[in-house]
């Protein structure tokens, strides 16, 4: 197994531009995971997918932030316009849970580290 | 939501020693999972061990160890022998419709 694969795994960008982070989750996976980790907030999660649907996006930390997933394989995380308070390493998990509620192992990729000038 | 305190910021053990990792959580749901998750300096989170609440009998995985105090709310890792390639930021997480994280535990190893 490939294990969760995101991309790119480093993104240097100016603010303002538009960011596109991407996750393929593990396959046979069902949940989806997307979290930021700062030295000033620690790990957040942001926003969690169950058969590609939003289930909870409480965390995401404004409209500038939005997180898709077209089809079971493959969500991307948006940030349009970014800012430099959005550079963090951004994971991606995925778990094995058959319903809305978080329940099984979370297994990481590797991250995206961002950072926005 | 649940809340997840890990109060140990940094420590350090002598290689082949035993050291415990602190973990206290808090949530008022019944039915709940707690985790360890490792991040060496590569940033990779990984799976160090599970424990589910509604169980009695304290997980374990080869070396490491939890002291699972339900009633306390504590969850505790214990790394046994530790190795060189232990070294490495530590997280406990309390997960039940949503995913908390503590703040992590920095862990060096001393050869």
């Amino acid at each position: 197994d490939a294990g969760v694969i995101q991309s790119p795994r480093h993104e240097v960008t100016e603010m303002g531009q538009e960011v596109t982070l991407r996750c393929k989750p593990i396959s046979g996976h069902n949940s989806l995971f997307w979290y930021r980790q700062t030295m000033m907030r620690g790990l957040e999660l942001l926003i969690y997918f169950n058969n590609n649907v939003p289930i909870d996006d409480s965390g995401m930390p404004e409209d500038r932030f939005s997180a898709k997933m077209p089809n079971a394989s493959f969500s991307t995380l948006k940030i349009q316009p970014s800012e430099p308070r959005d550079s963090a390493v951004y994971f991606c998990a995925s778990s094995a849970g058959t319903s809305g509620r978080i329940q099984e192992t979370q297994y990481f990729g590797p991250g995206t580290r961002l950072l926005v000038l | 939501a649940q809340t997840v305190t890990q109060s140990q910021p940094e420590m350090s053990v002598q290689e082949a020693e035993t050291v415990t990792l602190s973990c206290t959580y808090d949530t008022s749901e019944s039915d709940y999972y707690l985790f360890w998750y490792k991040q060496p300096p590569s940033r990779q989170m990984i799976l160090v061990i599970r424990q589910e609440a509604y169980k009695q009998q304290n997980a374990t995985e080869n070396r490491f160890s939890v002291n699972f105090q339900k009633a306390a709310k504590s969850f505790s890792l214990k790394i046994s022998d530790s190795q060189l390639g232990d070294a490495a930021m530590y997280f406990c997480a309390c997960q039940n419709n949503d995913m908390r994280f503590g703040a992590g535990t920095r862990l060096t190893v001393k050869p």
